[in-house]
């Protein structure tokens, strides 16, 4: 299994709403990252996990919520998001945040904040 | 900061053709480079890597040649097909670590039939 499942695919949510995004994977990595991506822009990090513990917080305003609950598992809550917050959500595995580790990405969650 | 980008934001060629996409980086302390693939609507698909201590990796129709001199990096594809197009993002990392990784802008590939 080389797969990080991703979901929901879409979603769409008020500004008053909150919502969860879920991340997977069962390739035994140990770091797992959060990126956001807007339209025709690179993905930009936004959260590092090492070993289950949140290593890296690229200044992210706190209505992102990152958790781990395992070593295969990510969730990102929403709460009281912004219409800017729109855009693809991507989560990321890799077998450690050390050297040589190549992330495989998830297919996003196309996120729209209305 | 320091930052990696390409030269060129798209780039046409015909069907069966070679393509090259370049990328420029400006941390000379980059030790990792990975090139990804991102097709429309999907997140970005590892395609081929390098560590600093080389200088051209191959894989099945791609090359990756780096110049640490010039600090720049490029994809080759051979024989484009029309399942190559996508946008194709360099990333770099110092040290390998990829929590570092950052990205460079992109590349648009089209093939044209």
């Amino acid at each position: 299994d080389t797969e990080v499942t991703q979901t929901p695919k879409h979603l769409v949510m008020g500004m008053t709403n909150k919502k969860s995004l879920k991340c997977e994977q069962h390739m035994g990595h140990r770091a797992m990252y959060w990126y956001k991506q807007k339209a025709k822009k690179p993905p930009e990090l936004m959260f590092v996990y090492s070993y289950e513990k949140l290593s890296i917080n690229e200044s992210v305003p706190s209505r992102f919520s990152p958790e781990c609950p395992n070593s295969s598992l990510l969730n990102l809550h929403l709460h009281a998001l912004q219409p800017e917050d729109s855009a693809l959500y991507l989560c990321a595995s890799s077998r450690g945040a050390g050297g040589n580790t190549e992330a495989f990405f998830g297919q996003g969650t196309r996120l729209t904040v209305v | 900061g320091e930052s990696v980008g390409l030269h060129l934001p798209t780039l046409s060629v015909q069907e069966g053709d070679n393509s090259i996409i370049n990328c420029a980086y400006s941390n000379s302390a980059s030790d990792y480079f990975i090139w990804y693939k991102q097709e429309s609507g999907k997140g970005p698909q590892f395609i081929i890597d390098i560590r600093s201590n080389m200088d051209k990796r191959q894989g099945q129709r791609v090359t990756v040649l780096l110049n640490k001199t010039v600090k720049h990096l490029s994809l080759q594809i051979a024989a484009t097909q029309p399942g190559d197009s996508a946008v194709y993002f360099c990333a770099e990392s110092p040290s390998g670590s990829a929590r570092q990784l950052t990205f460079g802008s992109g590349t648009q590939l089209t093939v044209l039939p």
